[in-house]
């Protein structure tokens, strides 16, 4: 049961650059759609989330875009640190996730 | 804290043993979870629970068993341990309140199935 589709499957950046990591769903009741950072050796821990009242969410460095027409929502990291590598995970209204992007930032 | 510690960390079991892993969670959520996390595949769900007493299927429930006798522990069982079961399992635990799905993932143990 795949919930959500995640792209791509590794992302690497320059330090300072914009990471862009997409996912998408096909379920038009899901409300609810977080992202989570799991880094090397931890646990997943929820980074940001968004509910479709809006189409942006942000904090701090951190942004949601979330397109409720196309059912897709991405994540936008602005000025990527290295100390942001880590392994990104969506979800929808689900306790499912996402396969996961793998984030290198490079300094 | 409200926390949710997972025992033991790591562990190593022989083929066809029987293996428990337990989970521990002071955030009085009624929901918790069990997955497992191998390279390549994410984090798949095996079982979960919506309160004490309660245990539902996940995506990959084959090999385990699953129980949940309080609001606060939940138990991931392993009757006839495989190598393929050989993989680093997360619990989590969360709340359903307001439609969230926000979810506290434990550290992780790390089970080797020789």
């Amino acid at each position: 049961q795949q919930q959500v589709r995640q792209s791509p499957q590794s992302l690497t950046v320059w330090e300072g650059e914009t990471a862009i990591l997409n996912c998408s769903y096909e379920d038009s009741t899901f409300d609810y759609f977080p992202w989570y950072h799991q880094f090397p050796g931890e646990s997943p821990a929820l980074l940001i989330a968004i509910r479709p009242v809006s189409n942006k969410k942000e904090d701090g460095r951190f942004t949601i875009f979330f397109n409720k027409r196309e059912k897709k929502f991405s994540l936008h990291i602005a000025d990527s640190q290295p100390g942001d590598s880590a392994t990104y995970f969506c979800a929808a209204s689900s306790p499912r996730f996402g396969a996961g992007t793998k984030l290198s930032v490079k300094p | 804290e409200a926390a949710v510690t997972q025992s033991p960390r790591n562990k190593v079991a022989v083929t066809g043993g029987k293996v428990t892993l337990s989970c521990n969670q002071t955030n009085n959520h009624n929901n918790m979870y069990w997955y497992r996390q191998d390279t390549g595949h994410g984090l798949r769900l095996i079982h979960y629970s919506y309160g004490a007493g309660s245990t539902e299927k996940g995506d990959i429930p084959d090999g385990y068993k699953a129980s949940r006798p309080s609001q606060e522990n939940f138990s991931l069982i392993l009757e006839l341990a495989t190598p393929s079961q050989t993989s680093v399992y997360f619990c989590a635990s969360g709340s359903h309140w307001g439609g969230s799905y926000e979810q506290y993932f434990g550290p992780g143990t790390r089970l080797t199935v020789l």
